[in-house]
């Protein structure tokens, strides 16, 4: 069975800190995608990885797809109340279809 | 309307009534699912519809009934649930093809409550 755990659970931090959180599995996976949920709504896409070592840059995030394609890291750089949300990753499983984290809850305080 | 949208937003409903949640997508796609997402848990994969027809049921009780009359709309008929039903249910659509799925679109989801 695939997992993808992620670390950690829930983060609280100051609005201008810098955080990572990670998405992790025993299992390779060909491409990883990272999703945002805020309050009331559904996961949004921010973006896919695909290549062993992979790194993609949104603005102030940076993600990084691992050099075996087992693992994953998001890094936030300054971050803003706007940031805070449900940080999902999710895999792309043997059968194609997604096989989900069960996320990081990010809050940042102003 | 744009994007995918749900409805209801919210259901409290007792454990022997019958309801079902809609969902419609914009988006042209042919591929349109259902998940659960309860708290801090991952999200559980229910049903998936590839051009109308059903590919994936995740072992989910017969008391969720999946409909999917077009490639647009998709329903999940409810009946006699237990209180650890009560999460909330997302449905998604992507544009399905070979070495998919690709990027899934969401809906903002029904909050079930089972009393």
């Amino acid at each position: 069975t695939q997992l993808l755990e992620q670390s950690p659970q829930f983060l609280s931090i100051q609005e201008g800190e810098n955080l990572t959180v990670y998405c992790n599995s025993s299992s390779v996976f060909s491409s990883l995608q990272w999703y945002r949920q805020e309050p009331g709504e559904g996961p949004v896409l921010l973006v896919t990885v695909v290549t062993g070592g992979e790194v993609k840059k949104l603005k102030r995030l940076t993600f990084q797809f691992g050099d075996a394609r087992k693992d994953s890291s998001l890094h936030i750089t300054a971050a803003q109340p706007g940031d805070t949300g449900l940080y999902l990753c999710a895999g792309k499983g043997s059968n194609y279809q997604l096989i989900w984290g069960a996320g990081t809850k990010l809050i940042i305080k102003p | 309307e744009t994007g995918v949208t749900q409805t209801p937003r919210h259901l409290v409903m007792g454990m022997t009534n019958k309801k079902s949640l809609k969902c419609e997508q914009h988006l042209g796609h042919n591929a349109m699912y259902w998940y659960k997402q309860s708290a801090k848990k991952p999200l559980e994969l229910m049903f998936v519809y590839n051009f109308k027809e059903q590919t994936e049921n995740n072992s989910v009780p017969s008391r969720f009934s999946p409909e999917c009359p077009n490639s647009s709309h998709l329903f999940l008929h409810l009946h006699t649930l237990q209180p650890e039903d009560s999460a909330l249910y997302l449905c998604a659509s992507s544009q399905d093809g070979a070495g998919g799925p690709y990027e899934q679109y969401f809906g903002p989801g029904t909050r079930l409550t089972v009393t």
